[in-house]
């Protein structure tokens, strides 16, 4: 199995941008989250998804930042205008059996 | 609501030093516990992982943690750390009811050659 699969791995955008980061779970896992990862804010689980339905989107920063799963192989977070303060690396992770397995991460900067 | 703690921030060690990171958890109810692993510029991968049975779980790479249901607490552990053991580590918690993995803040470990 590839494992989880993340695009873009790297990203450099502009202040205003919009930003779309993709994730493809292994197959059969059925749960998906992303997270984010700063140094000053450390891992901070945004939202995830059981069944392509999201459960809890609590750690959603603000109405910038949206995500979907519209189906089991696919998942995108956006962010719509993007901020200097949303440059981080996001990990997608899908679960089996309590073990989370992590995406190489997609690293953003925006300038 | 669960939390995990993670009680030092920044571990700094020689070669072949003893290694124990602490990990408290709050959740009175079954829970699944792990352990993983950041090297740098990597991602997070799991390095042991508890979810019955014998309480000391043995993981890749000579570490091994111990639950201690009472203490609520699952802390790792290495006989002799390397100088590739640099990473962070993070320990997490999956309640049986609940949704999502709890993970605490991390600890960076810095071993030195």
């Amino acid at each position: 199995d590839a494992g989880v699969i993340q695009s873009p791995r790297h990203e450099v955008t502009e202040m205003g941008q919009e930003v779309t980061l993709r994730c493809k779970p292994i197959s059969g896992h059925n749960s998906l989250f992303w997270y984010r990862q700063t140094m000053m804010r450390g891992l901070e689980l945004l939202i995830y998804f059981n069944n392509n339905v999201p459960i809890d989107d609590s750690g959603m920063p603000e109405d910038r930042f949206s995500a979907k799963m519209p189906n089991a192989s696919f998942s995108t977070l956006k962010i719509q205008p993007s901020e200097p303060r949303d440059s981080a690396v996001y990990f997608c992770a899908s679960r089996q059996n309590g073990e989370l397995f992590f995406g190489e991460g997609s690293r953003l900067t925006v300038l | 609501a669960q939390s995990v703690s993670q009680h030092n921030h920044h571990v700094i060690l020689s070669e072949a030093a003893s290694l124990e990171l602490g990990c408290n958890y709050s959740y009175g109810g079954t829970v699944n516990l792990f352990w993983y692993v950041q090297y740098p510029g990597q991602h997070l991968q799991l390095l042991l992982k508890y979810f019955s049975g014998d309480p000391l779980v043995k993981g890749i790479k000579g570490f091994e943690a111990e639950f201690i249901k009472s203490k609520f607490s699952f802390n790792l552990r290495k006989p002799s750390v390397q100088w590739s053991d640099t990473a962070e580590y993070f320990c997490a918690v999956n309640a049986l009811n609940a949704g999502k993995s709890t993970f605490g803040d991390g600890t960076t470990l810095t071993v030195k050659p």
